[in-house]
């Protein structure tokens, strides 16, 4: 069975401050998409990241960067220096290489206060 | 480009009732999805189709159907609604191997 856990159901931060949200993955398929959404309080999905599953290189994009560890079937999000901005929710998701199916984590609420 | 619109933004029906949520895409995306998002809860695909004329279920698809005539239209059915069915629907489009593309959503109460 495929599935995604993002353990953390909220976390508050203050600005500036780093934050790592977590997503733990299971999938029997040796080909594989990870992806990182981000859904503000406007409700619009924003596409962050797509990560294929022979690629484990860590990626950086200004503030964020996205660490893929499949020993620990992990694919872990770091914000870096928070900003007010950032809070929403984010899902990790698990995509099928066939049909492009997503599946996604519960969300994780990231408030970050001033 | 448009990208995913979504029609109606926001709908209200009665028990019982019927109606159809729009998607269409002008990506000429091969891929299309339903998924509904559960207050507090992550998306959870209802129907895909992976081209014209080809539909198959997701994890959800009671109470639902679509039907795919052309590659940029992807509607949802609903034909009886239920208070189970309130939600917020989101279509999205993709060629397989990259990222969804997603509408803004329809958001609907089944009163």
């Amino acid at each position: 069975a495929q599935k995604v856990t993002q353990a953390q159901t909220e976390i508050s931060v203050v600005e500036k401050e780093d934050v790592t949200l977590d997503c733990v993955y299971e999938t029997r398929d040796t080909t594989y998409y990870l992806f990182w959404y981000k859904q503000p309080p406007s409700g619009e999905l924003v596409f962050l990241i797509r990560r294929n599953s022979f690629d484990e290189q860590n990626e950086i994009s200004g503030r964020y960067s996205w660490n893929f560890q499949k020993s620990t079937s992990s694919f872990n999000f770091t914000i870096t220096a928070s900003q007010v901005v950032d809070s929403a929710v984010y899902f990790c998701a698990l995509g099928s290489s066939n049909t492009g199916k997503l599946i996604f984590g519960q969300g994780t609420t990231l408030q970050v206060k001033p | 480009n448009a990208g995913v619109t979504q029609t109606p933004k926001f709908r209200i029906l009665k028990i019982g009732q019927s109606m159809t949520l729009q998607c269409t895409q002008d990506m000429n995306h091969n891929y299309m999805y339903w998924y509904r998002q559960d207050p507090g809860m992550g998306l959870k695909l209802i129907y895909y189709s992976v081209g014209a004329g080809i539909t198959d279920k997701g994890e959800v698809p009671n109470g639902y159907n679509v039907s795919r005539s052309t590659t940029e239209d992807f509607p949802l059915r609903l034909e009886l609604a239920a208070p189970s069915q309130t939600s917020v629907y989101f279509c999205a489009s993709s060629s397989v191997e990259n990222e969804q593309f997603f509408g803004p959503g329809t958001r609907l109460t089944v009163l």
